[in-house]
């Protein structure tokens, strides 16, 4: 059972368009963390939230948690090529020790 | 520092084989974690460890045995590969429960 669903599974989109990826959940999680992974490497964390309703930006990527700390999005601004990635968004529920991660959502950016 | 070590890279194992797959951290972090990730399933959590001597199962734990007796080490053991276990493997450590959790570069692991 995945715990947490993202959408879209597959995003190709132009040099300067705007995207918003969905993570969604039925469970409640103390913290939420966004990661970018590149091919052949690990992911590399984007950003983490822990309060409900919590809006934080980074450059041009703006991350939401939900009110209920069920779910969170990603949008990106004016994407660039450099944005090309996998994005993963994983939570912890309870003590937090493990994270359970989404499949991803797949990001192909074209100049 | 070099961060979170993993090796190998690569291993191609036959079925019923046997390893180790290497993991060491030194940001000194208790919790250290591995997964895999396979095509379209994301990462999944194997194993995980909150400190030296302390251990407990994530979601696809069979097959895979761990163990902690330092804080720096968290090896990975395959006791009978099989082809199912075929994928990239991530170790993974962290300071604490909401800090940034740091992965290895992944072992991609082929079972024939």
């Amino acid at each position: 059972t995945q715990l947490l669903e993202q959408s879209p599974q597959f995003l190709s989109i132009q040099e300067g368009e705007n995207l918003t990826v969905y993570c969604n959940s039925s469970s409640v999680f103390s913290s939420l963390q966004w990661y970018r992974q590149e091919p052949g490497e690990g992911p590399v964390l984007l950003v983490t939230v822990v309060t409900g309703g919590e809006v934080k930006k980074l450059k041009r990527l703006t991350f939401q948690f939900g009110d209920a700390r069920k779910d969170s999005s990603l949008h990106i601004t004016a994407a660039q090529p450099g944005d090309t990635g996998l994005y993963l968004c994983a939570g912890a529920r309870g003590s937090g020790y493990a994270l359970n991660f989404g499949k991803g959502t797949s990001l192909l950016v074209t100049p | 520092n070099a961060g979170v070590t993993q090796t190998p890279k690569f291993q191609v194992l036959k079925t019923g084989q046997s390893m180790t797959l290497q993991c060491a951290q030194d940001m000194n972090h208790e919790y250290m974690s591995w997964y895999r990730q396979d095509p379209g399933m994301g990462l999944r959590l194997i194993h995980y460890s909150v400190g030296a001597g302390i251990t407990d199962q994530g979601e696809v734990p069979n097959g895979y045995n761990v163990s902690r007796s330092t804080t720096e080490d968290f090896p990975l053991r395959l006791l009978s590969a099989a082809p199912s276990q075929t994928s990239v493997y991530f170790c993974a450590s962290r300071r604490g429960r909401d800090y940034e959790q740091y992965f290895g570069p992944g072992t991609r692991l082929t079972v024939t």
